[in-house]
């Protein structure tokens, strides 16, 4: 069964400081990776996406993800934190183009002034 | 431009009372969702629809029912509530293919007492 690990429930960064948040999956054929963010009290999010083609994916407000086959991974970064980047973010995985996402557990993102 | 919408946003019910959540998309979209979202847990599958009048389990079916009888408009029902099902749910929608990602509602906040 497919499924999504990210590591650390909790990151704290200080304001202009690198975001990296984990994402792992389990996989022997190509996924369709995501990361979604939600904010307090609303829906999710998409943030970016890769289904094929470049590996580094750009979202929007800045961030960015890279598709490593070799490591199974698709962590999500950001140069430079905001104030309004504090959210909980999921990465979700499928393998298929009819199987629905599975998510991972979340990340939430706390920012230091 | 009104994307996913979900009625109620809010509700508390006893136990053993019974209840459906409205789900309605206007972007032609095929595929919905009903997702359950608890702290720690990520966001798990409940039921989903590949078309209209076509219902399939997820991850966490127990419980609950659904039903698909427009392409707009998908169902879920809770028959017997129990405290186990206090949770936020969120339905979202997709085109034909999971490549496209999801659009989210902005979630309906569940307590049973």
């Amino acid at each position: 069964a497919q499924s999504v690990t990210q590591l650390g429930s909790h990151v704290s960064v200080s304001e202009g400081a690198l975001v990296l948040l984990r994402c792992n999956y389990s996989s022997s054929v190509p996924p369709y990776l995501f990361w979604y963010v939600q904010y307090p009290n609303q829906g999710l999010q998409l943030l970016l996406k890769y289904t094929t083609g470049a590996t580094l994916v750009k979202g929007i407000n800045g961030f960015e993800a890279e598709f490593k086959k070799s490591e199974t991974s698709f962590h999500l970064t950001k140069p430079s934190a905001h104030m309004s980047d504090a959210a909980e973010y999921f990465c979700a995985v499928t393998f298929s183009g009819n199987t629905p996402l599975v998510f991972g557990k979340g990340t939430r993102l706390s920012v230091i002034a | 431009n009104a994307g996913v919408t979900q009625t109620p946003k809010f509700r508390v019910l006893k136990t053993g009372q019974s209840m459906t959540l409205l789900c309605a998309q206007d972007m032609n979209h095929e595929y919905m969702y009903w997702y359950r979202q608890d702290p720690g847990m990520g966001l798990r599958l409940i039921h989903y629809s590949v078309g209209e009048g076509t219902t399939a389990k997820g991850e966490v079916p127990d419980g609950y029912n659904v039903s698909r009888l427009k392409k707009q408009n998908f169902l879920l029902g809770l028959e017997s509530a129990a405290p186990s099902q206090t949770s936020v749910y969120f339905c979202a929608s997709s085109y034909v293919g999971q490549a496209f990602g999801y659009t989210f509602g902005s979630g309906t906040r569940l307590t049973v007492v």
